[in-house]
């Protein structure tokens, strides 16, 4: 079965430093990757995705994300995070046929002045 | 505004009662998914539809819940006899899938939710 696990479940920044949010998954074959971005009373926003082809992944605002196989891992980062960066991360997994989404558990991003 | 709505927004009820709760695809989307989500927790899937077909439904789908899509556009999910762990926001997202290509990785858009307490 398809998992994600989100290391952190806080993440505190300054504005201006990079950022780096943590994400693990697990997949009995070659999987999609997402990273979704919910910002108080807003629906979830896509900010990348990985489909097998280019190991890293530029999205919006700046992120990018990079599959590394052999270390089932699909990190988000971002150099220089911004005031308007707070929000929830989740990093999530394709489940096979349906494309079905399974969430991490999400990580809240904060973002010192 | 183009994006996939969700109605209503909020909704309180107290339990025993039904509630019903609508999803407006993007236009022309032919996928459309459900997600529930508590409180600290990622979403969750519930079902999706492909077209009016309904293909999958997660074991978390009681059979207290059922969803339709009628015509292959507007989604409704039903939950009878609701209970105070149904509170949670419900998601609705959709996508659009070039057929043959059924497998294709889809990226899915999500709506705002609709927000259940159930009392």
């Amino acid at each position: 079965a398809q998992s994600v696990t989100q290391l952190d479940s806080h993440v505190s920044v300054s504005e201006g430093t990079p950022v780096l949010l943590r994400c693990n998954y697990s997949s009995s074959y070659s999987p999609s990757l997402f990273w979704y971005v919910q910002h108080p009373n807003k629906g979830l926003q896509l900010l990348l995705k990985y489909t097998s082809a280019a190991t890293l992944v530029k999205g919006i605002n700046g992120f990018e994300a990079e599959f590394k196989k052999s270390e089932t891992s699909f990190h988000l980062t971002k150099p220089s995070a911004h005031m308007s960066d707070a929000a929830e991360y989740f990093c999530v997994v394709s489940a096979g046929y349906g494309n079905k989404l399974v969430f991490g558990a999400g990580t809240i991003l904060r973002v010192k002045s | 505004d183009t994006g996939v709505s969700q109605n209503p927004r909020h909704k309180i009820t107290k339990r025993g009662q039904n509630v019903t709760f609508r999803c407006d695809p993007i236009s022309e989307h032919n996928r459309l998914y459900w997600y529930r989500q508590t409180l600290g927790q990622g979403p969750e899937f519930l079902t999706y539809f492909q077209n009016e077909a309904q293909l999958e439904k997660s074991r978390l789908l009681s059979d207290r819940f059922s969803a339709e899509r009628p015509k292959g556009s507007f989604s409704t999910l039903e939950i009878q006899r609701t209970e105070q762990g149904d509170s949670a926001m419900y998601l609705c997202a959709s996508s659009l899938v070039p057929p043959p290509l059924a497998d294709f990785t889809d990226t899915q858009y999500f709506g705002p939710g609709t927000r259940l307490t159930v009392l």
